[in-house]
């Protein structure tokens, strides 16, 4: 298996752009999670998917962000307008929960620099 | 909630020097733990995990032991190589609403020199 794919690797965007990221989880992995990454804030968890649907957005900033996981094989990670702030690492890792716990397996993640 | 602590960073070592990085938890029931490693421009890897208290997970001559009793989950390793140089993460999977949710601590970067 490829792992987690992410894409694109590195995004910059114009402050007021929409961004989109991009994650193919591992096959048969039926979770999957959005983390944002930042000096300032470590590791933060966005939002998880349990077998396609949304559990708990939480972890989501603002309305400007959202998530989208319409397979088992492909999510998005939406934000519209971006703004400087959100300049930051995001990462999307997939798990198999199957009644223990389990590894998360992450992708390379997106850097995403909003000018 | 869920919560993990770690210490903070940086850890300077020089090559051959013992590695201890502390973590302790915060949880309801009993979570499994976990350390990863990112390395520069890449994402989290697994390094080694415990599910159960007085497990002890190794790998790559890292170790951690499950206490339960201090809530802990200290990485070690006896000799350091420079190649260990990234930052490590602690973490814990509790389920919550039908999934195992990994919580992080906020990751402690190692530096070693030759």
């Amino acid at each position: 298996d490829a792992g987690v794919i992410q894409s694109p690797r590195h995004e910059v965007t114009e402050m007021g752009q929409e961004v989109t990221l991009r994650c193919k989880p591992i096959s048969g992995h039926n979770s999957l999670f959005w983390y944002r990454q930042t000096m300032m804030r470590g590791l933060e968890l966005l939002i998880y998917f349990n077998n396609n649907v949304p559990i708990d957005d939480s972890g989501m900033p603002e309305d400007r962000f959202s998530a989208k996981m319409p397979n088992a094989s492909f999510s998005t990670l939406k934000i519209q307008p971006s703004e400087p702030r959100d300049s930051a690492v995001y990462f999307c890792a997939s798990s198999l929960s199957a009644g223990t716990a389990t590894e998360a397996f992450f992708g390379q993640g997106t850097r995403l620099t909003v000018v | 909630g869920d919560s993990v602590t770690q210490m903070e960073g940086p850890v300077t070592l020089s090559e051959e020097a013992f590695l201890t990085i502390n973590c302790t938890y915060t949880a309801t029931g009993y979570p499994s733990l976990f350390w990863y490693v990112q390395y520069p421009g890449e994402g989290l890897q697994l390094l080694l995990k415990a599910t159960k208290a007085d497990d002890k997970g190794s790998n790559k001559g890292f170790e951690a032991t499950y206490r339960k009793e201090t809530t802990s989950f200290h990485l070690e390793k006896g000799s350091v190589q420079v190649s260990d140089s990234a930052v490590y993460f602690c973490a814990l999977s509790a389920p919550r609403r039908g999934s195992y949710i990994p919580t992080f601590g906020r990751g402690t970067s190692l530096i070693v020199h030759p």
